[in-house]
């Protein structure tokens, strides 16, 4: 069975802090997706990864993708209070048989001051 | 440019109902997918429609059904409305699948 287990599944950080939220999957990824979610709203996309070692950086936001160990990152720089959010990560996998467009549960973040 | 649109944003159904939400992708876009989102998880695939065909399938029961028009605007039916069936609906729209995804902003379905 195809898993995508991310963890940890809430963080509550203090602003200034860093912090790594890690996403674990059980098959071979096409590409792995990044997205963020504010409460009541829909999926923003953060970033992309397409190949093994792959290192994408946007803001205080830095992901990455270790395709040998089965294994994405997203690293939190010096955490300010707009980041709190839910963070999601997303496998793609074409090769399977059925719904391998599979999601993480989230990791619902709070940054505080 | 407009990105995904879906319709509508919120619908209130009654058990054993039939519901039809729709999702405009976003422009140059031919690959729309839907997801199933309850409150407090993940969103999970329900499937994915290509070229008017249903491409790929996540592990929903046939009550949930799909169609893809030649503008590559989609619908997703959902017969026999089950109290759990209240979720956040998300449609996706990518240019082919090997893109990125984009989001609609999705539609609360509530069954009482």
């Amino acid at each position: 069975e195809l898993k995508v287990e991310q963890n940890p599944l809430f963080l509550s950080m203090q602003e200034g802090k860093n912090y790594t939220i890690y996403c674990n999957y059980s098959t071979t990824s096409d590409r792995l997706y990044w997205y963020r979610q504010d409460p009541g709203k829909s999926l923003e996309s953060l970033f992309v990864l397409l190949s093994n070692g792959a290192v994408k950086q946007e803001g205080r936001l830095m992901a990455s993708l270790d395709t040998k160990a089965r294994l994405s990152t997203l690293h939190i720089t010096a955490a300010v209070h707009d980041l709190s959010a839910t963070y999601f990560c997303h496998l793609v996998n074409y090769g399977g048989s059925q719904g391998n467009l599979i999601f993480g549960k989230g990791t619902k973040l709070s940054v505080k001051p | 440019d407009a990105g995904v649109t879906q319709s509508p944003t919120h619908l209130i159904k009654t058990r054993g109902q039939q519901v039809t939400l729709r999702c405009s992708p976003k422009s140059g876009h031919d690959t729309v997918s839907w997801y199933q989102q309850a409150l407090g998880q993940g969103p999970q695939f329900i499937f994915q429609y290509y070229e008017e065909e249903e491409r790929q399938r996540g592990n929903f029961p046939d009550r949930f059904s799909g169609h893809q028009f030649p503008n590559y605007s989609s619908e997703l039916n959902v017969n026999a409305l089950l109290l759990g069936d209240s979720a956040l609906y998300l449609c996706a729209s990518s240019r082919d699948r090997y893109y990125g995804y984009t989001f609609g902003s999705g539609t609360r379905l509530t069954v009482v």
